[in-house]
């Protein structure tokens, strides 16, 4: 079946580091590919998505180039800050489909 | 105006108690969901209505029952609460099934105690 595997937390980095947190995904078909992020204390919110090959996602410095060569959908950021901390989840979706797949979730602890 | 909300925010109860977390989307949305998230925060789907029609239904104990009065509702309610449902529970919305954002609520932290 279809599924997501994000690389495991928690990820420390200092503030101004780069970046990336590795997501793949096993599909059938063509899905759409997003990056949810949670803050402590708060629900999951989109931070990008992309619906299809080659597209890249982006928001707030971060970004995804969906890869169907390699079904990886890995978020990257080149300079992480404190308030970057937060749980981030993958997660695809068919068009029609009855549900969205998330990944595990990686959290990330950014230090001053 | 909060997108999706949920009342209450916490709650804290005995073993065997029935409980209902409320959940209101003010969207527009078709489709709204219910997840279970536990410690180590992994997201698990429960149910999902689409126009107040049941399209998800996982692998859930009979205990734990939804009902959607109209789209923009969606309730759970839980009997004989047990150790093991102590999570935080996420209301979601959609503005239909399939790629589509999902947009959450802040969630309610449930203990059992």
């Amino acid at each position: 079946g279809d599924s997501v595997t994000q690389m495991e937390g928690p990820v420390t980095l200092s503030e101004e580091a780069f970046l990336t947190i590795n997501c793949t995904y096993t599909a059938t078909g063509y899905p759409s590919l997003f990056w949810y992020v949670q803050y402590p204390g708060e629900g999951l919110q989109l931070l990008l998505k992309a619906t299809k090959a080659d597209d890249k996602g982006s928001n707030k410095g971060f970004e995804a180039t969906y890869r169907k060569e390699t079904t990886s959908f890995h978020l990257e950021k080149g300079s992480v800050q404190v308030s970057d901390s937060a749980v981030y989840f993958c997660a695809l979706v068919y068009t029609g489909g009855f549900k969205t797949i998330f990944g595990a979730g990686t959290r990330l602890f950014v230090k001053a | 105006d909060t997108a999706v909300s949920q009342t209450p925010k916490y709650l804290v109860t005995q073993m065997g108690n029935d409980k209902s977390i409320k959940c209101e989307q003010n969207l527009g949305h078709d489709t709204m969901y219910w997840y279970k998230q536990d410690s180590k925060k992994f997201l698990k789907i429960m149910f999902s209505y689409n126009n107040k029609e049941l399209i998800i239904n996982e692998t859930v104990p009979n205990r734990f029952s939804p009902k959607s009065p109209d789209k923009a509702h969606l309730n759970l309610h839980i009997n004989s609460l047990e150790l093991g449902d102590s999570a935080v529970y996420f209301c979601a919305s959609s503005l239909s099934r399939g790629q589509d954002i999902q947009y959450f609520g802040a969630g309610t932290r449930l203990s059992v105690l």
